[in-house]
């Protein structure tokens, strides 16, 4: 069974502190690891794919980057605004995406 | 586009009570999904569609229902609430050849 966790539970950033995230994962066969944004009261907002070790993504303060057995999501000096839970999910057949619980990040000014 | 919508947004039922979550998106996505989020948890699929007429178990089916009678629509319905089933419901879409998946803003559900 596929199996995601994520690491921390929580974290809390002085504004341009930087730190990582980190998501490891046990599937058989992936075919692609995600991580999304979610806000309190709101839907998960799609980040980033990555399909295989060594791929890296950015988004503005973000970077994903992946390899074999977890994914690691860094935010470089961190504003408020970045303030979020962040999920990490996984997909090894077609359609079925296994979640982990999340890291909800606070970033105090 | 409004990409994925779902109503409503709050709902408080009372034990044995039944009802139907709305689901629609107007992106022409064949898949659509139905998950439900729990404090501490990740987000568990309840059913999912791959296209109209065809619809599958996720991982915590019992309890829910769901039909697929059009590509913009997937409805979910709750025949007889539980507490158990007190949770945020989120809609899910994608489309043919990608991975990512697009989520609706969520239905807070109270079951007492």
């Amino acid at each position: 069974e596929d199996q995601v966790t994520q690491s921390p539970e929580a974290l809390r950033l002085q504004e341009g502190e930087s730190s990582s995230l980190n998501c490891s994962y046990t599937v058989s066969g992936l075919r692609g690891l995600f991580w999304y944004r979610q806000d309190p009261g709101k839907g998960p907002e799609f980040l980033f794919t990555l399909y295989s070790a060594g791929e890296e993504k950015e988004k503005e303060r973000l970077k994903a980057t992946l390899t074999k057995k977890e994914s690691f999501l860094h935010i470089t000096a961190p504003k408020p605004e970045d303030s979020a839970t962040y999920l990490c999910a996984v997909q090894a057949g077609d359609y079925k995406l296994s979640f982990g619980a999340g890291t909800t990040v606070t970033v105090r000014a | 586009n409004a990409g994925v919508t779902q109503t409503p947004k709050f709902q408080v039922l009372k034990t044995g009570q039944s009802m139907t979550l709305q689901c629609a998106q107007d992106m022409n996505h064949e898949y659509m999904s139905w998950y439900r989020q729990d404090p501490g948890m990740g987000l568990r699929l309840i059913h999912y569609s791959v296209g109209a007429g065809i619809t599958d178990q996720g991982e915590v089916p019992n309890g829910y229902n769901v039909s697929r009678s059009t590509t913009e629509d997937f409805p979910l319905r709750l025949l007889s609430a539980a507490p158990s089933q007190t949770s945020v419901y989120f809609c899910a879409s994608k489309g043919a050849g990608v991975y990512e998946q697009y989520f609706g803003p969520g239905t807070r559900l109270t079951v007492t």
